[in-house]
């Protein structure tokens, strides 16, 4: 069974911290990798995307993804209280489109 | 720019009630999917459309069936809606390949007595 891993949470952090979010999978084989963010009654909401090992930077996000230690992580820099949500992670595993998700992280921003 | 609509927004269903959900695309995207999203347990995947005239099972098949009407509907049926049925229910699309995000629909919340 490919699984995603991610802690439930809550992941607390004050108001201009920088809030990281970590996710591991199962699939050594797995090509593509996202990040959602979705806010409570809400629908998931494209974040970020990354493919190759190393870091990739959009605005205040940073995604990182490790392929060796199977592990991708989405940073926040400058934490707003607008960004307490919980954040999904997702992996298209080895020879399908299907993506299997995490259960999310639920992140609270202190102001 | 609509995106991905689902219709009916809520809806209160009694057991052994049917119901068809209804979700279109309007970015001519190749690929659709159905997820059901319950407390703790994620985003499961019902049934996906890779491309116009196919279908195929995903994760959590079981007591429902879908039509992927023309390149932009794809619709979710339940036969005969079960409590164990009550979830938000989601539709994406994407453009298909494997390594393309998938965009979500707003979804719709769905209870069954």
């Amino acid at each position: 069974q490919k699984e995603v891993e991610q802690n439930s949470g809550p992941l607390s952090v004050p108001e201009g911290a920088i809030a990281s979010l970590n996710c591991t999978y199962s699939d050594r084989g797995s090509q593509s990798f996202f990040w959602y963010r979705q806010y409570s009654g809400k629908s998931p909401e494209l974040i970020m995307f990354i493919y190759s090992n190393g870091d990739k930077e959009d605005g205040r996000f940073t995604a990182q993804l490790n392929k060796a230690s199977q592990y991708v992580s989405l940073l926040i820099r400058d934490s707003q209280p607008s960004d307490s949500a919980t954040y999904l992670c997702a992996v298209i595993g080895s020879g399908t489109y299907k993506y299997i998700f995490g259960t999310g992280t639920r992140l609270k921003v202190l102001a | 720019n609509a995106g991905v609509t689902q219709t009916p927004k809520f809806q209160v269903l009694k057991t052994g009630q049917s119901m068809t959900l209804q979700c279109a695309q309007d970015m001519n995207h190749n690929s659709m999917y159905w997820y059901r999203q319950d407390p703790g347990m994620g985003l499961r995947l019902i049934y996906y459309s890779a491309s116009e005239g196919t279908t195929d099972k995903g994760e959590v098949p079981n007591g429902y069936n879908v039509s992927r009407l023309n390149k932009r509907e794809f619709s979710l049926r339940l036969e005969s809606a079960a409590p164990s049925q009550t979830s938000v229910y989601f539709c994406a699309s994407s453009v298909g390949s494997s390594n393309q995000p998938q965009h979500f629909g707003d979804g719709t919340r769905l209870s069954i007595l």
